[in-house]
């Protein structure tokens, strides 16, 4: 029950905004949001809990509708430096192994 | 803080071969966690370790063991490589057992096995 990413790819130039979405079909506990540069560790950036939160920091927020199972990725006033793969990582019990989608690339321009 | 530290980062094999990637967790970390992605697609979960004990499992065979030591290090074993192992090999380390249902995960960079 991988969860589906969408866009698979987005290019966008700095100043620019992007959603990133990803939808399971199985009710979950959370969502984990972490992004990858080439070459590079996943960077975990946010998690969120059922209960239907939304939340963020600096320009990245990301929310969570329990009811359709779906998380949304928000990057706004998008820089150089948000440029890499973004994967989200559903938990469906709570401490349960995470299962990722297969990503969005995301390329940021001047 | 030392973060999440993988060993070797490069490795080459060929099929048959057996080959061990090792892992230190992040300061505090007392679970490793392993994961394997190949090229395009997201990490796929190997298996858990936590008090030095197998704990969860993913849908990997027999052939995928690993170890976790008393300082929470670990040790990812795989024998009979096939073509289809390459990939890059994810540790990730978390805080708590059961009772961190939060599960947040810090990954090291890796280690990149390629199959001949």
């Amino acid at each position: 029950q991988q969860p589906v990413q969408s866009p698979q790819a987005v290019i966008l130039r700095e100043g620019e905004d992007a959603v990133i979405n990803c939808s399971s079909s199985k009710a979950l506990y959370s969502v984990h949001w972490y992004r990858q540069k080439h070459g590079e560790a996943p960077v975990f950036l946010m998690i969120l809990l059922k209960g239907g939160e939304q939340k963020g920091h600096d320009k990245i927020s990301a929310s969570f509708n329990e009811k359709k199972q779906q998380s949304s990725l928000y990057l706004t006033a998008s820089q150089l430096s948000y440029s890499g793969t973004y994967f989200c990582g559903t938990d469906s019990k709570g401490n349960t192994p995470l299962v990722f989608g297969k990503g969005t690339r995301l390329s940021v321009i001047a | 803080d030392a973060g999440v530290t993988q060993s070797p980062t490069h490795l080459i094999k060929t099929r048959g071969q057996q080959v061990t990637l090792r892992c230190s967790p992040k300061s505090g970390h007392d679970t490793v966690s392993w994961y394997q992605q190949a090229l395009g697609q997201g990490p796929q979960f190997i298996f858990q370790y936590y008090e030095e004990e197998e704990r969860q499992r993913g849908n990997f065979p027999d052939r995928f063991s690993g170890h976790q030591f008393p300082n929470y290090s670990s040790e990812l074993n795989v024998n009979a490589l096939l073509l289809g192992d390459s990939a890059l090999y994810l540790c990730a380390s978390s805080l708590g057992g059961t009772v961190n249902a939060k599960n947040i995960q810090y990954f090291g960079a890796g280690t990149r096995l390629s199959v001949l």
